[in-house]
């Protein structure tokens, strides 16, 4: 069964760190190219990175690009998200999403991210 | 990045169809056939329905189905069923600028 675990959120000041964590299970990770997407409180979903199998293509979202770095360990089926600077506006639930058949097949069940004073 | 367009809210009867209309651009839904649609009940995690435009994962009943014609892409639920009541998102594969994926502002869905 494919399963996929963030944590690492939390609250955090304005221009604070903080980095996300993605735990895969059931699949053969390194295989599959991996996204993050986020939902502020009451919002619609944002697409915010993806990496691919390999780590070789990385694309960012506009709106986080230069402040946010996703990585990824294959030897630990693991997705990470390093947010710097980070702003009011990037309060949200992230998921982690398993990037197949031109669409995210799998979600995880999110980690809050709370950026206020 | 400009979001894709979608009606903010549609209804239907229960057994009634509805359909979710998702406007882009030749950079994304009219250039690619890699359209997908997620269905998100409150306080859960978003759900593949319909992806490559008129494909269903395993699992996901026929009463959904998706459709594309020039920048706009379609979702449509047959049969409406209570359970049907959620946000629906389409997705866009994209190649403006640096970008990648591009969703939609989602279309809150209720049976009546």
């Amino acid at each position: 069964e494919v399963q996929l675990a963030e944590s690492g959120g939390g609250l955090v000041k304005p221009g604070g760190s903080l980095r996300l964590s993605c735990a895969a299970s059931g699949f053969t990770f390194s295989s599959y190219s991996m996204n993050w997407v986020r939902q502020a409180p009451g919002k619609g979903l944002e697409w915010v990175s993806s990496i691919s199998s390999d780590s070789s293509y990385i694309w960012y979202a506009d709106s986080v690009k230069g402040r946010f770095t996703i990585s990824r360990d294959n030897a630990k089926n693991s997705l990470y998200l390093q947010m710097y600077s980070l702003r009011a506006e990037d309060t949200a639930v992230y998921y982690c999403a398993r990037d197949n058949l031109w669409a995210s097949d799998y979600w995880g069940q999110g980690t809050l991210v709370t950026v206020s004073s | 990045q400009s979001a894709l367009t979608q009606p903010a809210s549609v209804s239907g009867s229960p057994g009634q169809s509805i359909t979710i209309s998702c406007t882009g651009t030749s950079s994304d839904v009219g250039g690619y056939n890699y359209v997908s649609w997620y269905q998100q009940h409150p306080g859960k995690a978003p759900k593949l329905m319909i992806y490559e435009v008129n494909n269903r994962p395993s699992g996901v009943s026929n009463r959904f189905s998706g459709s594309k014609s020039g920048n706009t892409a379609s979702l449509t639920i047959s049969g409406l069923q209570a359970e049907d009541e959620a946000d629906y998102y389409c997705n866009s594969h994209t190649t403006s600028s640096t970008l990648r994926w591009v969703f939609g502002g989602g279309t809150k869905l209720t049976v009546l």
